[in-house]
């Protein structure tokens, strides 16, 4: 049972527009989502996260929205760099649960120059 | 380096040879977890340890997996009498069990089973 998905496996945007990346769940218990960036043959990276009291989070470049009603979630990066390329992950948290992720299956981002 | 070191990053073995991989986490850390990646999926949760005591385990991990963390700082995941099916990216992480508090990735141990 996948309980948190990303439905586009990839997406390619040019360089100074916004990337915009897509996350649903099914479970209403999580208290927490995170985004993380993952490069080839390297650790996932935390990018930015929010509280599911919250609908928005920013940092940067980066914000994260929230939508509890639909059980979505998106990472909006603007602009877009080539530095930026990298895989996408959602990963959400139940504290009851240890703090441990459920993540989804990734967004492969490619910034044009 | 302060962040999350794992050793090593690349290890090819026979099947069904034993396998052990080390995690040190970040010194402060009380949380570790173990994960496992395997091509077009995301990280998938194996197991946690707050301190020493092992809290969790997934159904993922079975009876040839076993993971340990003494005196609650390095962690070990040996898996014994490895199968094809094991190759992956072994991922570690480590948290402050506080708040919501983001979990820190080590670079992660690829197994190749051949």
């Amino acid at each position: 049972d996948q309980q948190v998905k990303q439905n586009s496996p990839s997406l390619s945007v040019q360089e100074g527009r916004i990337s915009i990346l897509n996350c649903d769940y099914t479970n209403s218990m999580f208290d927490y989502f995170l985004w993380y960036k993952k490069y080839p043959a390297e650790g996932p990276t935390f990018l930015i996260s929010i509280s599911s009291i919250k609908d928005k989070n920013e940092d940067g470049r980066f914000t994260v929205f929230l939508n509890k009603s639909a059980k979505h979630l998106s990472l909006h990066i603007v602009p877009s760099q080539p530095g930026d390329s990298a895989v996408y992950f959602c990963a959400a948290v139940k504290k009851s649960s240890g703090d441990k992720l459920t993540f989804g299956t990734g967004t492969r981002l490619a910034v044009r120059p | 380096d302060t962040g999350v070191s794992q050793d090593p990053r690349h290890k090819i073995t026979k099947r069904g040879q034993n396998v052990t991989f080390r995690c040190d986490p970040i010194s402060e850390h009380n949380r570790l977890y173990w994960y496992r990646q395997t091509l077009g999926q995301g990280p998938e949760f194996l197991t946690y340890f707050q301190n020493e005591a092992q809290l969790e385990k997934s159904r993922l991990l079975s009876d040839r997996f076993s993971a340990e963390r003494p005196k609650g700082s390095f962690s070990t995941l040996e898996i014994q009498r490895t199968e094809q099916g094991d190759s992956a990216m072994y991922l570690c992480a480590s948290s402050l069990a506080r708040g919501n508090t983001e979990a820190f990735f080590g670079q992660g141990t690829r197994l190749t089973v051949v």
